[in-house]
């Protein structure tokens, strides 16, 4: 049964500081996604990682893919207060080279930023 | 152009009550797909629809949950005999083919079951 873990589950940042929310996931996996929620919204699609080794950069938030560690890590820089949400990794199980629809979500980091 | 629709945006009924949730994907996505989030659980998948194949229900919770698609475009998720267990916001999701592409969330369903 795949699983997915995030850590930390709570995050307080100062503005202006760096910080790293990890992913970890229990089974094969070729593809991981990051998503966005604000309180009382529905999920934004932050990014897709196709592959091993994949990074993508969106303004302050830079996200990274390593398959083999079953391991994505999502990291921000240079905190500001409109980063505060709640962020998801999501993952797909893989199986006999295909990547299923049914994505299993982490328990979700929630990131607070004050000045 | 347009995203996922869901309606209605809030439900409130009675325990015992049957209940339909609406999705409208974005045109052109082949894939549907439904979750729900409670406070207890998390994000969980319930259901989901590609083009003409058989949906996967492999996360639908109890025998009172269903959900189908008419015409590759529209679905209804139906809970029926509602529990107080059943409260959550119900997500539908759509993308252009199921496993490979991202999926957009559309606003969600809040359902409170008194």
């Amino acid at each position: 049964e795949l699983k997915v873990e995030q850590n930390p589950l709570f995050l307080s940042m100062q503005e202006g500081k760096n910080y790293t929310i990890y992913c970890n996931y229990s089974t094969t996996s070729d593809r991981l996604y990051w998503y966005r929620q604000d309180p009382g919204k529905s999920l934004e699609s932050l990014f897709v990682l196709l592959s091993n080794g994949a990074v993508k950069q969106e303004g302050r938030l830079m996200a990274s893919l390593d398959t083999k560690a079953r391991l994505s890590t999502l990291h921000i820089t240079a905190a500001v207060h409109d980063l505060s949400a709640t962020y998801f990794c999501a993952v797909p199980p893989f199986a006999g080279g295909t990547s299923y629809g049914k994505l299993t979500f982490g328990q979700g980091t929630i990131l607070t930023v004050h000045p | 152009g347009a995203g996922v629709s869901q309606s209605p945006s809030n439900k409130v009924t009675e325990k015992g009550k049957d209940v339909e949730l609406r999705c409208d994907p974005i045109s052109g996505h082949t894939a549907l797909y439904w979750y729900r989030q409670s406070l207890g659980q998390g994000l969980e998948f319930l259901i989901y629809f590609q083009g003409n194949s058989a949906p996967d229900k492999s996360g639908l919770p109890s025998d009172r949950f269903s959900a189908e698609r008419t015409g590759g475009s529209v679905s209804t998720l139906t809970i029926q005999r509602t529990q107080q267990e059943d409260s959550a916001v119900y997500l539908c999701a759509s993308s252009f083919v199921s496993g490979i592409d991202t999926q957009y969330f559309g606003p969600g369903t809040r359902l409170t079951v008194l």
